[in-house]
C-alpha cells in the first residue's frame, strides 16, 4: 500500500531563512510518481513539481529545490531565502504506476514571519 | 482561460438534506476527482472518474454519490447518509494515464467549503 508521511505539522521561520520540508513515502511499486503541491490561504492547490521514480536528479527552480533519495524513500523540499508569500500548507503526494489516484501526506503548515 | 471551477464557494446545509457541489473543467481532461479535506489533515479521495459514464469509489465514498454524464462536469452529491459532511471539498482533473508529460499531474479547483448547520 502506498503511504506518505510529512512529520512536520507546522514550521515557523523568519523571512530570508532557508527551510526544508520533509516527505517520506512507502510503496511496493518500482515505478511511481512523487509530487509537491502548495495550498495558499485561498484553498486552491497549486502544482509545484512531479518526479518519477527513475529520475533521482535533484531539481532547482528559483528559490525552490527538491532532493529525491530512493535509498531513504524521501522527497524533501527546500525553500531558500524564504519570503512571506511562501506561507502556505505544503503537501507531498505519491502515485503508483498501477494506481489511478494520488495519496497525500498530512501537509506541513509553513509560516514565514517578517 | 482554461481551468476548473467549483461552485458555490461556501455552502450551508441543514442536517438531513442532500446537497450537490458543482465541478466544471474546460481543460479537456478525461479524468476527474473529488477530495475531502478536514482541518489540519491531508486530502482524502472520495470518488474519481477516468472517462465519461464511469466512476470508481475512493477511500471515503460512503454517504456521497457522483455522476459523469459529460466530460466537462463531475458533480458530487453529499447525502444525508454522510454523518459528518462539514469539510472543504476539492475537485481536480488530469489527463488520462499514458501521456507521459503529465502523468497523474492533477489540477485543482478553488474548492467548496460545506458547513452543516
Amino acid at each position: 500500500a502506498q503511504k506518505v508521511t510529512q512529520a512536520q505539522t507546522e514550521i515557523s521561520v523568519v523571512e530570508k531563512e532557508d527551510v526544508t520540508l520533509d516527505c517520506v513515502y512507502e510503496t511496493r511499486d518500482t515505478t511511481y510518481y512523487l509530487f509537491w503541491y502548495k495550498q495558499p490561504p485561498s484553498g486552491e492547490l497549486v502544482f509545484l513539481i512531479r518526479r518519477n521514480s527513475f529520475d533521482e536528479q535533484n531539481e532547482i527552480s528559483g528559490r525552490y529545490s527538491w532532493n529525491f533519495q530512493k535509498s531513504t524513500s524521501s522527497f524533501n523540499f527546500t525553500i531558500t531565502a524564504s519570503q512571506v508569500v511562501d506561507s502556505a500548507v505544503y503537501f507531498c503526494a505519491l502515485s503508483e504506476e498501477r494506481a489511478q489516484k494520488l495519496v497525500f501526506g498530512q501537509g506541513t503548515r509553513l509560516t514565514i514571519n517578517p | 482561460d482554461g481551468g476548473i471551477t467549483q461552485s458555490p464557494k461556501y455552502l450551508f446545509r441543514k442536517e438531513g438534506q442532500n446537497v450537490t457541489l458543482s465541478c466544471e473543467q474546460n481543460l479537456n481532461h478525461d479524468a476527474m476527482y473529488w477530495y475531502r479535506q478536514d482541518p489540519g489533515q491531508g486530502l482524502r479521495l472520495i470518488y474519481y472518474s477516468q472517462i465519461v459514464n464511469d466512476f470508481q469509489k475512493g477511500d471515503i465514498a460512503e454517504g456521497y454519490s457522483v455522476s459523469r454524464e459529460k466530460k466537462e462536469s463531475f458533480p458530487l452529491t453529499v447525502t444525508s447518509a454522510q454523518k459528518n459532511p462539514t469539510a472543504f471539498y476539492l475537485c481536480a482533473s488530469s489527463l488520462p494515464k499514458g501521456l507521459a508529460l503529465s502523468y497523474n499531474e492533477q489540477f485543482f479547483g478553488p474548492g467548496t467549503r460545506l458547513t452543516v448547520l
